[in-house]
């Protein structure tokens, strides 16, 4: 069971705005960063957004992340078939010393 | 970029040692900090522990007895070592640079599947 709670999948349509959710605690998300994963089918995990809502280069400005209190979201806006995934948050838990991830969220995109 | 590549073998015995090693190319071992994770087959991801550039490291709670993580700066690689293996020790096993200014992995090894079975 993760100390990140996600919920296990999600869909949306071509086009549409979705929302993934990731509830955490006082000692990790509540205290520190939040970073979301990327897993597109069969390969590597890639970082998708950093410390709360900075993309990467070459992350689109489709996906945007946000954090408040205890709990973060990854927003994806235009959703496109190949967004895809499996997503996963994560952050620094101050009790564990040691990096949490969620469960991860499978996107289906219909 | 930075680039890292796992390596190591596919099949280790039950109670036997797991080794493997993350080959970096395009920068220096020295100029980072370093982790592995591993995710089981069909699971999430587990952060398995790092090591600081300096040699210092910190470890999964649930996996501290049975881990080691080294460097090997001459070679540019650092290394996981996991003990006593049992099949709750499948996964694919990635390494990563990690950035301690927010916690978070980057440049992500393409991972490499361990399978503990006799």
């Amino acid at each position: 069971q993760s100390v990140l709670t996600q919920s296990p999948s999600a869909s949306g349509t071509p086009g549409q705005r979705l929302t993934i959710s990731c509830s955490g605690s006082s000692s990790n998300i509540g205290s520190n960063y939040v970073h979301w994963y990327q897993q597109l089918p069969a390969t590597a995990p890639k970082l998708l957004i950093y410390r709360n809502n900075q993309r990467p280069s070459g992350v689109p400005d489709r996906f945007s992340g946000s954090k408040s209190g205890t709990s973060a979201s990854l927003a994806i806006s235009g959703l496109r078939s190949e967004d895809e995934a499996d997503y996963y948050c994560a952050a620094w838990d101050d009790r564990l010393r040691g990096v949490i991830f969620g469960g991860g969220t499978k996107l289906t995109v219909l | 970029q930075v680039q890292l590549q796992e390596s190591g073998p596919g099949l280790v015995k039950p109670s036997e040692t797991l080794s493997l090693t993350c080959t970096v190319s395009g920068g220096s071992i020295s100029t980072f900090h370093w982790s592995w994770i591993r995710q089981p087959p069909g699971k999430g991801l587990e952060w398995i522990g790092y090591i600081y550039n300096s040699g210092r490291t910190n470890y999964n709670p649930s996996l501290k007895s049975r881990i080691a993580i080294s460097v090997d700066t001459s070679k540019n690689q650092f290394s996981l070592r996991l003990s006593s293996v049992t099949a709750a020790d499948t996964a694919v096993y990635y390494c990563a640079i990690l950035y301690i200014d927010g916690w978070y992995l980057d440049s992500w090894g393409q991972g490499t599947l361990v399978t503990v079975s006799s």
